[in-house]
């Protein structure tokens, strides 16, 4: 298996425009998480799927940002418009059951809204 | 707070030697799990360890567990340089989130 898989791995943007981050997990894993990580804030959780549905969105920090997932090897998430202060690294992670046996990790995609 | 604290923020040795970090927590957990992320790149799984279990050993690394006092330790035994990178203490808590602390930074000196 290849891993978790995300692209961009880095996009750079101008402030207003629409991002769209895009997530592969590993076949079979039944649960898929957002992260992002910044210097001042660490490794926050925006937002996790099991079995393709939304369970928890509470860390997503505005209506600004909205994450899909269509089916159980896709997931896209959005920012609309982006500010500066979208910038970080976003990480996509699946596991099973929910993570009791670990996450994997993508690579992260690194946003630069200037 | 719900994310682990670790300790120390910063950590230096020689090769060879031996690293601990600690993770210290307020809240209950299902499990804790250690992850490592090397510069520019994404955590890495390391090992997980569940509420009811005190020690668990992989290879180099042995984790414990003391849940009365709401702590863990990872030992990194004969460190190599290129264990150098961040470590991230996670909680896995009963609504199923994963959350981390701000992580430690090791560094290995050849």
């Amino acid at each position: 298996d290849a891993g978790v898989i995300q692209s961009p791995r880095h996009e750079v943007t101008e402030m207003g425009q629409e991002v769209t981050l895009r997530c592969k997990p590993i076949s079979g894993h039944n649960s898929l998480f957002w992260y992002r990580q910044t210097m001042m804030r660490g490794l926050e959780l925006l937002i996790y799927f099991n079995n393709n549905v939304p369970i928890d969105d509470s860390g997503m920090p505005e209506d600004r940002f909205s994450a899909k997932m269509p089916n159980a090897s896709f997931s896209t998430l959005k920012i609309q418009p982006s500010e500066p202060r979208d910038s970080a690294v976003y990480f996509c992670a699946s596991s099973l059951t929910g993570g009791a046996y670990g996450y994997t990790f993508g690579s992260g995609t690194r946003l630069t809204v200037v | 707070s719900q994310q682990g604290e670790e300790d120390p923020q910063a950590l230096s040795i020689q090769e060879g030697e031996n690293a601990t970090m600690n993770c210290s927590y307020k809240t209950s957990i299902n499990n804790l799990q250690w992850y490592r992320q090397n510069s520019g790149r994404g955590l890495v799984h390391l090992i997980l360890i569940r509420s009811n279990e005190r020690e668990k050993h992989s290879g180099r690394l042995r984790v414990t567990l003391d849940t009365s006092k709401k702590s863990s330790s990872l030992l990194i035994t004969a460190s190599r340089a290129a264990d150098t990178a961040s470590y991230f203490c996670a909680l896995l808590q009963a609504n199923s989130k994963l959350t981390f602390g701000k992580g430690i930074t090791l560094s290995v000196r050849p």
